[in-house]
């Protein structure tokens, strides 16, 4: 079956450490997303990617860092630099900017706690 | 910013329609709508999708108003899995990118 894929579903850092979130998607899409979302609200663009080895800052990128080495990965480190890490992150793909009507398609998300 | 406004929550019973609103008074002429819907702690779904026209799939019906400043969604016969939050979101394209703005959604609950 197609899909997206994040793992884990769940993640647990101390303050201060780097940590990576991992994104697959087997849907043969070019663009990549990562959002997170924060309790009550909706959902805000991290990074995105819309063809392999190039990416784009989102609204809200600070603290975060992305590599689109391959087509189907689109991992998002969540650095020390980030001041509230703690937080769902969703990331979703989707045909490239070239497809006029493009429905993007979401993992189920790691929902990431920093103690 | 959202450029979308929808209300906080809606109840509804089970077996009859479900119609989510939702404004959009600053859209522009080529900017879509996009309804998602979350249910808990899960990934967004999408659900439907337009720019002028109604729209209807096996999930919805979309229905855009003349001057594109506001929109209905309609989930026909509601049942209890279809409590989640609903977004309505407007599609930003800027040259080559391509942006969901994201509001704060409608909360809706099927009740038996």
């Amino acid at each position: 079956d197609g899909g997206i894929t994040q793992s884990p579903k769940y993640l647990f850092r101390k303050e201060g450490q780097n940590v990576t979130l991992s994104c697959e998607q087997n849907l043969n899409h070019d663009a990549m997303y990562w959002y997170r979302q924060d309790p009550g609200q909706g959902l805000r663009l991290i990074y995105y990617s819309q063809i392999v080895n190039d990416f784009q800052k989102g609204d809200i990128a600070e603290g975060y860092s992305v590599s689109r080495e391959k087509k189907e990965s689109f991992p998002l480190t969540v650095t020390s630099a980030q001041k509230n890490p703690t937080a769902f992150y969703l990331c979703a793909s989707s045909t490239g900017s070239g497809q006029i009507n493009t429905e993007a398609f979401f993992g189920q998300g790691t929902r990431l706690t920093v103690v | 910013d959202a450029k979308t406004t929808q209300p906080t929550s809606m109840d509804c019973a089970e077996g009859r329609a479900a119609n989510l609103p939702c404004n959009h008074s600053t859209i522009s002429g080529n900017e879509y709508v996009y309804w998602y819907r979350q249910i808990h702690s899960q990934g967004p779904q999408y659900i439907i999708h337009g720019l002028k026209n109604n729209e209807t799939n096996e999930m919805a019906s979309l229905i855009i108003t003349e001057d594109r400043k506001s929109s209905t969604l309609i989930l026909p016969h509601a049942t209890l899995r279809d409590t989640a939050v609903y977004y309505c979101i407007v599609r930003v394209d800027a040259g080559n990118n391509r942006k969901l703005i994201w509001g704060l959604g409608t909360s809706l609950a099927v009740n038996p």
